[in-house]
Protein backbone atom coordinates (compact mmCIF):
# COMPACT_ATOMS: atom_id res chain seq x y z
CA UNK A 1 0.00 0.00 0.00
CA UNK A 2 1.35 3.58 -0.80
CA UNK A 3 2.07 5.75 1.56
CA UNK A 4 -0.12 8.66 0.33
CA UNK A 5 -2.55 7.88 -1.95
CA UNK A 6 -4.68 10.17 -4.50
CA UNK A 7 -6.84 9.46 -7.06
CA UNK A 8 -4.84 10.51 -10.03
CA UNK A 9 -7.96 11.84 -12.19
CA UNK A 10 -8.12 13.33 -14.77
CA UNK A 11 -11.05 15.37 -13.19
CA UNK A 12 -12.94 17.20 -15.89
CA UNK A 13 -14.91 20.30 -14.72
CA UNK A 14 -16.23 23.77 -16.63
CA UNK A 15 -15.52 26.79 -15.21
CA UNK A 16 -17.12 28.00 -11.84
CA UNK A 17 -18.03 24.41 -11.02
CA UNK A 18 -16.55 22.76 -7.32
CA UNK A 19 -14.07 20.18 -7.05
CA UNK A 20 -12.90 18.10 -4.43
CA UNK A 21 -9.87 15.82 -3.94
CA UNK A 22 -8.94 13.37 -1.51
CA UNK A 23 -6.35 11.30 -0.16
CA UNK A 24 -5.33 9.14 2.67
CA UNK A 25 -2.05 8.30 4.02
CA UNK A 26 -0.99 5.18 6.15
CA UNK A 27 0.81 6.51 8.65
CA UNK A 28 -1.04 7.37 11.98
CA UNK A 29 2.26 8.78 12.91
CA UNK A 30 2.59 11.74 10.28
CA UNK A 31 3.31 15.08 11.74
CA UNK A 32 2.29 17.91 9.15
CA UNK A 33 0.04 17.98 5.42
CA UNK A 34 0.27 20.12 2.92
CA UNK A 35 -1.55 20.65 -0.76
CA UNK A 36 0.89 21.59 -3.60
CA UNK A 37 0.32 22.29 -6.87
CA UNK A 38 2.71 21.66 -10.12
CA UNK A 39 2.00 22.96 -13.56
CA UNK A 40 3.68 21.17 -16.33
CA UNK A 41 7.37 21.06 -16.13
CA UNK A 42 7.44 23.25 -13.22
CA UNK A 43 8.40 23.28 -9.84
CA UNK A 44 5.48 22.00 -6.94
CA UNK A 45 4.10 25.35 -5.39
CA UNK A 46 2.85 25.25 -1.77
CA UNK A 47 -0.82 25.79 -2.18
CA UNK A 48 -1.77 25.66 1.85
CA UNK A 49 -0.81 23.48 5.12
CA UNK A 50 -3.45 21.55 6.49
CA UNK A 51 -4.63 21.58 9.49
CA UNK A 52 -6.96 19.73 12.22
CA UNK A 53 -9.16 22.65 12.47
CA UNK A 54 -9.63 22.90 8.64
CA UNK A 55 -8.59 25.88 6.77
CA UNK A 56 -9.47 28.19 4.08
CA UNK A 57 -7.63 30.53 1.58
CA UNK A 58 -10.27 32.16 -0.95
CA UNK A 59 -11.56 29.40 -3.00
CA UNK A 60 -9.53 26.51 -1.25
CA UNK A 61 -10.28 24.78 1.09
CA UNK A 62 -8.62 21.75 3.16
CA UNK A 63 -9.35 19.49 5.46
CA UNK A 64 -8.00 17.00 8.13
CA UNK A 65 -9.64 13.65 9.65
CA UNK A 66 -6.43 12.11 11.56
CA UNK A 67 -8.83 9.62 12.90
CA UNK A 68 -9.73 8.05 9.40
CA UNK A 69 -6.68 9.61 8.19
CA UNK A 70 -7.90 11.38 5.45
CA UNK A 71 -7.42 15.09 3.77
CA UNK A 72 -9.25 16.75 1.49
CA UNK A 73 -9.43 19.93 -0.91
CA UNK A 74 -11.94 21.71 -1.99
CA UNK A 75 -11.78 24.18 -4.83
CA UNK A 76 -15.12 27.10 -5.04
CA UNK A 77 -15.57 28.79 -8.68
CA UNK A 78 -13.10 26.72 -10.46
CA UNK A 79 -11.18 28.96 -12.81
CA UNK A 80 -8.86 28.18 -16.06
CA UNK A 81 -5.96 28.49 -14.28
CA UNK A 82 -6.58 26.58 -11.87
CA UNK A 83 -5.90 23.84 -14.07
CA UNK A 84 -2.49 21.66 -12.90
CA UNK A 85 -2.08 18.90 -10.69
CA UNK A 86 -2.40 18.59 -7.11
CA UNK A 87 0.08 17.00 -4.73
CA UNK A 88 -1.55 15.58 -1.69
CA UNK A 89 1.72 15.53 0.87
CA UNK A 90 2.32 14.29 4.00
CA UNK A 91 4.97 14.97 6.48
CA UNK A 92 6.18 11.98 8.55
CA UNK A 93 7.98 11.07 11.95
CA UNK A 94 11.37 11.63 10.16
CA UNK A 95 10.93 15.06 8.94
CA UNK A 96 10.72 14.03 5.37
CA UNK A 97 8.10 14.99 2.79
CA UNK A 98 5.79 11.79 1.15
CA UNK A 99 4.14 12.91 -1.78
CA UNK A 100 1.29 11.43 -2.95
CA UNK A 101 1.06 10.67 -6.41
CA UNK A 102 -0.96 13.86 -7.12
CA UNK A 103 -4.21 14.33 -9.29
CA UNK A 104 -4.76 16.23 -12.26
CA UNK A 105 -7.41 18.59 -12.61
CA UNK A 106 -8.61 20.67 -15.95
CA UNK A 107 -10.68 22.59 -15.62
CA UNK A 108 -12.76 23.52 -19.18
CA UNK A 109 -13.91 27.12 -20.64
CA UNK B 1 10.08 36.52 -0.62
CA UNK B 2 9.81 32.72 -0.59
CA UNK B 3 12.21 32.42 -3.63
CA UNK B 4 14.53 29.43 -4.63
CA UNK B 5 16.90 29.57 -7.07
CA UNK B 6 18.84 27.31 -9.35
CA UNK B 7 21.08 26.83 -11.79
CA UNK B 8 21.53 25.97 -14.83
CA UNK B 9 17.93 25.67 -15.89
CA UNK B 10 19.16 23.00 -18.68
CA UNK B 11 21.88 20.87 -18.72
CA UNK B 12 22.82 18.05 -21.35
CA UNK B 13 25.90 16.33 -20.07
CA UNK B 14 27.58 13.29 -21.25
CA UNK B 15 28.06 10.03 -19.25
CA UNK B 16 32.07 10.54 -18.17
CA UNK B 17 31.22 14.43 -17.67
CA UNK B 18 31.44 16.02 -14.03
CA UNK B 19 29.01 18.75 -13.59
CA UNK B 20 27.33 20.69 -10.65
CA UNK B 21 24.06 21.72 -9.56
CA UNK B 22 23.42 25.12 -7.83
CA UNK B 23 20.82 25.97 -5.71
CA UNK B 24 20.51 29.94 -3.56
CA UNK B 25 17.77 30.78 -1.11
CA UNK B 26 18.28 33.96 0.50
CA UNK B 27 15.25 33.79 3.40
CA UNK B 28 17.41 32.71 6.44
CA UNK B 29 16.31 28.66 5.79
CA UNK B 30 18.13 26.67 7.82
CA UNK B 31 16.98 23.04 6.02
CA UNK B 32 17.75 22.55 2.23
CA UNK B 33 16.94 20.07 0.18
CA UNK B 34 17.38 17.57 -3.19
CA UNK B 35 14.82 16.01 -4.54
CA UNK B 36 14.68 14.41 -8.31
CA UNK B 37 11.38 14.16 -10.29
CA UNK B 38 10.64 11.65 -13.04
CA UNK B 39 7.83 12.58 -15.65
CA UNK B 40 5.00 12.30 -14.82
CA UNK B 41 5.74 11.03 -10.91
CA UNK B 42 6.11 12.84 -7.34
CA UNK B 43 9.17 13.93 -6.26
CA UNK B 44 11.59 11.59 -4.76
CA UNK B 45 13.91 12.83 -2.12
CA UNK B 46 17.88 12.62 -1.92
CA UNK B 47 19.42 14.32 0.51
CA UNK B 48 18.83 17.17 3.48
CA UNK B 49 21.02 19.38 5.26
CA UNK B 50 20.26 20.76 8.43
CA UNK B 51 22.09 23.66 9.93
CA UNK B 52 24.83 22.76 6.89
CA UNK B 53 25.35 19.22 8.19
CA UNK B 54 24.07 16.72 5.95
CA UNK B 55 21.12 14.92 7.72
CA UNK B 56 19.48 12.63 5.67
CA UNK B 57 21.06 10.49 2.58
CA UNK B 58 18.26 8.52 0.97
CA UNK B 59 20.63 5.66 -0.28
CA UNK B 60 21.82 7.66 -3.26
CA UNK B 61 24.73 6.31 -5.54
CA UNK B 62 27.86 7.96 -4.79
CA UNK B 63 27.97 9.08 -8.56
CA UNK B 64 25.97 12.27 -6.90
CA UNK B 65 27.82 14.55 -4.26
CA UNK B 66 25.91 16.80 -2.14
CA UNK B 67 27.84 20.22 -0.50
CA UNK B 68 26.37 23.10 1.69
CA UNK B 69 29.30 25.51 1.54
CA UNK B 70 27.19 27.95 3.99
CA UNK B 71 23.51 28.45 5.02
CA UNK B 72 22.70 29.77 1.59
CA UNK B 73 24.13 27.55 -1.15
CA UNK B 74 23.52 24.12 -1.53
CA UNK B 75 25.56 22.26 -4.57
CA UNK B 76 24.87 18.96 -6.34
CA UNK B 77 28.10 17.77 -7.94
CA UNK B 78 27.32 14.76 -10.68
CA UNK B 79 30.22 12.28 -11.59
CA UNK B 80 29.77 9.37 -14.44
CA UNK B 81 25.84 9.53 -14.41
CA UNK B 82 24.17 7.09 -16.20
CA UNK B 83 21.23 8.18 -18.72
CA UNK B 84 18.73 6.92 -16.38
CA UNK B 85 19.41 9.61 -14.22
CA UNK B 86 17.62 11.94 -16.36
CA UNK B 87 15.09 14.02 -14.46
CA UNK B 88 14.33 16.95 -13.60
CA UNK B 89 16.36 18.05 -9.89
CA UNK B 90 14.50 20.23 -7.32
CA UNK B 91 15.97 21.49 -4.49
CA UNK B 92 13.98 22.74 -1.18
CA UNK B 93 14.65 24.93 1.70
CA UNK B 94 12.34 25.70 4.54
CA UNK B 95 13.22 27.48 8.34
CA UNK B 96 14.37 24.30 9.78
CA UNK B 97 14.00 20.50 9.24
CA UNK B 98 10.73 19.44 10.17
CA UNK B 99 7.09 20.95 10.80
CA UNK B 100 7.56 23.75 7.92
CA UNK B 101 6.45 24.11 4.68
CA UNK B 102 9.04 23.49 1.68
CA UNK B 103 9.80 26.34 -1.20
CA UNK B 104 10.92 24.89 -4.15
CA UNK B 105 13.13 26.58 -6.47
CA UNK B 106 12.35 25.96 -9.97
CA UNK B 107 14.68 23.06 -11.04
CA UNK B 108 17.09 21.66 -13.23
CA UNK B 109 16.19 19.66 -15.75
CA UNK B 110 19.06 17.10 -16.71
CA UNK B 111 19.74 15.19 -19.44
CA UNK B 112 22.19 12.32 -19.70
CA UNK B 113 23.28 11.51 -23.09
Amino acid sequence: RKEVEQDPGPFNVPEGATVAFNCTYSNSASQSFFWYRQDCRKEPKLLMSVYSSGNEDGRFTAQLNRASQYISLLIRDSKLSDSATYLCVVMDSSYKLIFGSGTRLLVRP
Amino acid sequence: DTEVTQTPKHLVMGMTNKKSLKCEQHMGHRAMYWYKQKAKKPPELMFVYSYEKLSINESVPSRFSPECPNSSLLNLHLHALQPEDSALYLCASSTSQGGDEQYFGPGTRLTVT
